[in-house]
């Protein structure tokens, strides 16, 4: 089946430094992938839309130059998470859909990368 | 997309059926009614989905009602890797995103 690979999946770091997130597609291309946020014990958040070849879609009140998303080909959507600091702590999430058949076919997700900002 | 209600939590016994309702009232023609888990520190796994008609694949049934308000996801013989929370997303055809609610937290016990 469908399957989509997130790398890392798991980081510690120091506050004030950049990490990059890949999300990567393995048997499909992916014109759209999302991006999501879990902090504990809630649910996921969706932060962005990633359009291959185009700007991403931002959700209300995600800053979108703290969190810029590069999704530069069908297979790999990147999202970097500048000068990150302890509150930017969390699971962020990867999915992509098949391109065709719109709303009737799943999203996958990747297994997500745990953040640690130190 | 048409928002859903869960319960915040079950359990369920190892080996009996488990069935998750799921309340979306507010349902439009052409929104699909999918199914997710998400089990400790992992990303969502897909489960199943359908439009009108119930599904059923190697994993769950979906059973919706007639009138589209409400769906039932059915694990017929539950097992202790089933314990996840389980989320229940109404999507349109045209829309690109997933959003997910609160879910419901189900316990499979020995």
């Amino acid at each position: 089946g469908a399957v989509v690979s997130q790398h890392p999946s798991w980081v510690i770091c120091k506050s004030g430094t950049s990490v990059k997130i890949e999300c990567r597609s393995l048997d499909f291309q992916a014109t759209t992938m999302f991006w999501y946020r879990q902090f504990p014990k809630q649910s996921l958040m969706l932060m962005a839309t990633s359009n291959e070849g185009s700007k991403a879609t931002y959700e209300q009140g995600v800053e979108k130059d703290k969190f810029l998303i590069n999704h530069a080909s069908l297979t790999l959507s990147t999202l970097t998470v500048t000068s990150a600091h302890p509150e930017d702590s969390s699971f962020y999430i990867c999915s992509a859909r098949a391109p065709r058949g719109g709303g009737s076919q799943p999203q996958h997700f990747g297994d997500g990368t745990r953040l640690s900002i130190l | 997309d048409a928002k859903t209600t869960q319960p915040p939590s079950m359990d369920c016994a190892e080996g009996r059926a488990a069935n998750l309702p799921c309340n979306h009232s507010t349902i439009s023609g052409n929104e699909y009614v999918y199914w997710y888990r998400q089990i400790h520190s992992q990303g969502p796994q897909y489960i199943i989905h359908g439009l009108k008609n119930n599904e059923t694949n190697e994993m769950a049934s979906l059973i919706i009602t007639e009138d589209r308000k409400s769906s039932t996801l059915i694990l017929p013989h539950a097992t202790l890797r089933d314990t996840a929370v389980y989320y229940c997303i109404v999507r349109g055809y045209n829309n690109n995103d997933m959003r997910f609610g609160a879910g419901t937290r189900l316990t499979v016990k020995p």
